[in-house]
């Protein structure tokens, strides 16, 4: 079973603070994914990565960074936490190769920005 | 840009009955489309995974069908549950990316 998890089920951080979340995958996959979801919005992508220090941003990239230094390790970074970045955050991954694969996603991280 | 359509956006039934949930999205140049199901507060679980060369896949009392051409797939559940009760959402596939729908949160009455 492929399996994707987070570093934090609940964070709680204050406005201005640099925020890590982690989020590592075990089946080798190229590609991982870092959304944000929200009531009455969905799914937003913020980043995604499809190799070792490679990356694109999302629909939503402002206010957001990413580290991928490892395959199996891909990190979004909150360089300086405001209250509408409080959300959940959702990471996932997925083989490489041009699409036709499955998403499979982390349990997700509820962030909340005081 | 890739656009995904969930309607209804809720949905309540008794249990026993079967029902039918739907995805349209507008770029038919997909992969595959994708159907998850989401408890409160957790993340997603994969259900059934359409590739574009196929028209339906089923496991157990999930069916999800795909038409390309117009745009659409459902998720057909039969004999529902209370434990059904949930948010679906459904995902196309074009590239790398992956396109979500808002979902449909389905309440099964006892």
């Amino acid at each position: 079973d492929v399996k994707v998890t987070q570093s934090s089920r609940y964070l709680v951080k204050r406005t201005g603070e640099k925020v890590f979340l982690e989020c590592v995958q075990d089946m080798d996959h190229e590609n991982m994914f870092w959304y944000r979801q929200d009531p009455g919005l969905g799914l937003r992508l913020i980043y995604f990565s499809y190799d070792v220090k490679m990356k694109e941003k999302g629909d939503i990239p402002e206010g957001y960074s990413v580290s991928r230094e490892k395959k199996e390790r891909f990190s979004l970074i909150l360089e300086s936490a405001s209250t509408n970045q409080t959300s959940m955050y959702l990471c996932a991954s997925s083989p490489g190769g041009g699409g036709g694969y499955e998403q499979y996603f982390g349990p997700g991280t509820r962030l909340t920005v005081t | 840009k890739q656009e995904v359509t969930q309607i209804p956006a809720a949905l309540s039934v008794p249990e026993g009955e079967n029902l039918v949930l739907n995805c349209s999205f507008t770029d038919s140049a997909i992969y595959n489309l994708q159907w998850f199901r989401q408890d409160p507060g957790k993340g997603l679980t994969s259900l059934l995974l359409i590739q574009s060369s196929q028209r339906e896949q089923t496991s157990g009392r999930l069916n999800a069908s795909l038409d390309k051409s117009s745009g659409r797939s459902t998720l057909y559940i039969a004999a529902s549950q209370p434990g059904d009760s949930a948010t679906y959402l459904c995902a196309a596939n074009t590239g790398n990316q992956f396109y979500f729908g808002t979902g449909t949160s389905l309440t099964v009455i006892p």
